[in-house]
């Protein structure tokens, strides 16, 4: 059965500082991995999604994502955080049989950021 | 499109009462997900439909829970009786047949306090 771990519940960074928030997924086949992010009473949504071919994806609001398949990680990154990324973040894997938006979700991350 | 729409965005019950969450997906898409979030389990999959079909319902809970889907633009998730531990956010999410474009548009979730 396929897993993602997020191994940090919470993270506090400060503002214009770098951020790497960690995803390790288990999976059978070649995975289809996925970062949302969740404002407040809000819904999910998508920051960036891998599917094949290069395994450094970009997404929006200045992250990115490395898909490192021997270390069956799918790490976020931004290079300067700001206020307003303050939010919970979930790394998903889907399934990729059927459909790959039949998801998996980790625990998700906590950022809280710091001015 | 105004995205996927989910009513009510609150719901308060008391326990024992028939709770009715609904879904309008993004129209042109083909594929149709419930989940539930918590903070014990976090997000989980419920069920999800193909071309208004049932697919996989492994994720219900209970017989308490029924999830129909009518027809393309419209689906709903029936909680009866309902129960405290049902609490939770209720996402309802759409998608559409296609590597490039199988990721999934989250709506902005029910809260269900059921008292």
């Amino acid at each position: 059965a396929q897993s993602v771990t997020q191994p940090d519940i919470h993270i506090t960074v400060s503002e214009g500082a770098s951020l790497e928030l960690r995803c390790n997924y288990s999976y059978g086949a070649t995975p289809y991995l996925f970062w949302y992010v969740q404002s407040p009473g809000q819904g999910l949504q998508l920051l960036l999604k891998y599917f094949s071919g290069d395994t450094l994806v970009q997404g929006i609001k200045g992250f990115e994502a490395e898909f490192k398949r021997s270390q069956s990680s799918f790490n976020l990154r931004k290079p300067s955080v700001h206020w307003s990324d303050a939010a919970e973040y979930f790394c998903a894997v889907g399934a990729n049989t059927g459909t790959a938006s039949k998801l998996t979700f980790g625990t998700g991350t906590r950022l809280q950021v710091t001015l | 499109d105004a995205g996927v729409i989910q009513s009510p965005r609150h719901e308060v019950t008391e326990m024992g009462q028939e709770v009715t969450l609904r879904c309008k997906p993004i129209s042109g898409h083909d594929y149709l997900f419930w989940y539930r979030q918590t903070m014990m389990r976090g997000l989980e999959l419920l069920i999800y439909f193909n071309n208004n079909v049932p697919i996989d319902d492994s994720g219900m809970p209970e017989d308490r829970f029924s999830a129909k889907m009518p027809n393309a633009s419209f689906s709903t998730l029936k909680i009866q009786p309902s129960e405290p531990r049902d609490s939770a956010v209720y996402f309802c999410a759409s998608s559409r047949t296609g590597r490039g474009g199988t990721e999934a548009f989250f709506g902005q979730g029910t809260r269900l306090t059921v008292v």
